[in-house]
């Protein structure tokens, strides 16, 4: 199983500062993987994929970069909507076998 | 838009079964592979079983091999998920969710809001 670890478990950002987001692969993903954002008692919504691609509709001020085995993501300027928790997923397997991050949560400073 | 409904939680006894529903519009169901994935109060994500177009070719995590078993019906534009031989570990909210084309496997991209299971005596 590809473990996948995030790293802090908590952020505290001020609102129009930069958040930065770690993801590691326990081997490498090549550029499979993929960010979500949570916010309570919602579903996740898909920001990123194939590392670095923005899903529709998702705001310029998110962006994923990296690939095999480290990946960041970055919100350039926090805004109130962007409080949330954070997941990285790989989806580098066939047959498939999808693992998450255990989830950064990005909170107001 | 593409609109994903699950239904069918609730709670179960150890032991029990249950069967989750997701009924989809807004988008050519019979296109797209589709998934359930599961999040247990307070913890994070963990996927359990994949469905090709199909019906055809399935997957389950190991967690839940030989105890789950999903599949679709293409007519109804929905997605099932029955659930046997139910344990405290499986409690959680219970999504559906599209699977993109990407990589081996494609990915999540749409997800319903989920249905909660709960085991317990």
């Amino acid at each position: 199983e590809i473990v996948m670890t995030q790293s802090p478990a908590t952020l505290s950002v001020s609102p129009g500062e930069r958040a930065t987001l770690s993801c590691r692969a326990s081997q490498s993903v090549s550029s499979n993987l993929a960010w979500y954002q949570q916010k309570p008692g919602q579903a996740p919504r898909l920001l990123i994929y194939g590392a670095s691609t923005r899903a529709t509709g998702i705001p310029a001020r998110f962006s994923g970069s990296g690939s095999g085995t480290e990946f960041t993501l970055t919100i350039s300027s926090l805004q109130s909507e962007d409080f949330a928790v954070y997941y990285c997923q790989q989806y580098n397997n066939w047959p498939p076998a999808w693992t998450f991050g255990q989830g950064t949560k990005v909170e107001i400073k | 838009q593409v609109q994903l409904v699950e239904s069918g939680g609730g709670l179960v006894k150890p032991g029990g079964s249950l069967r989750l529903s997701c009924a989809a519009s807004g988008f050519t169901f019979s296109d797209y592979y589709m998934s359930w994935i599961r999040q247990a109060p307070g913890k994070g994500l963990e996927w359990v079983s994949y469905i090709d177009s199909s019906g055809s070719n399935i997957y389950y995590a190991d967690s839940v091999k030989g105890r789950f078993t999903i599949s679709r019906d293409n007519a109804k534009n929905s997605v099932f998920l029955q659930m046997n031989s139910l344990r405290a570990e499986d409690t959680a909210v219970y999504y559906c969710a599209r699977v993109l084309a990407g990589g081996p496997s494609g990915l999540p991209d749409y997800w319903g809001q989920g249905t909660l299971v709960t085991v317990s005596s």
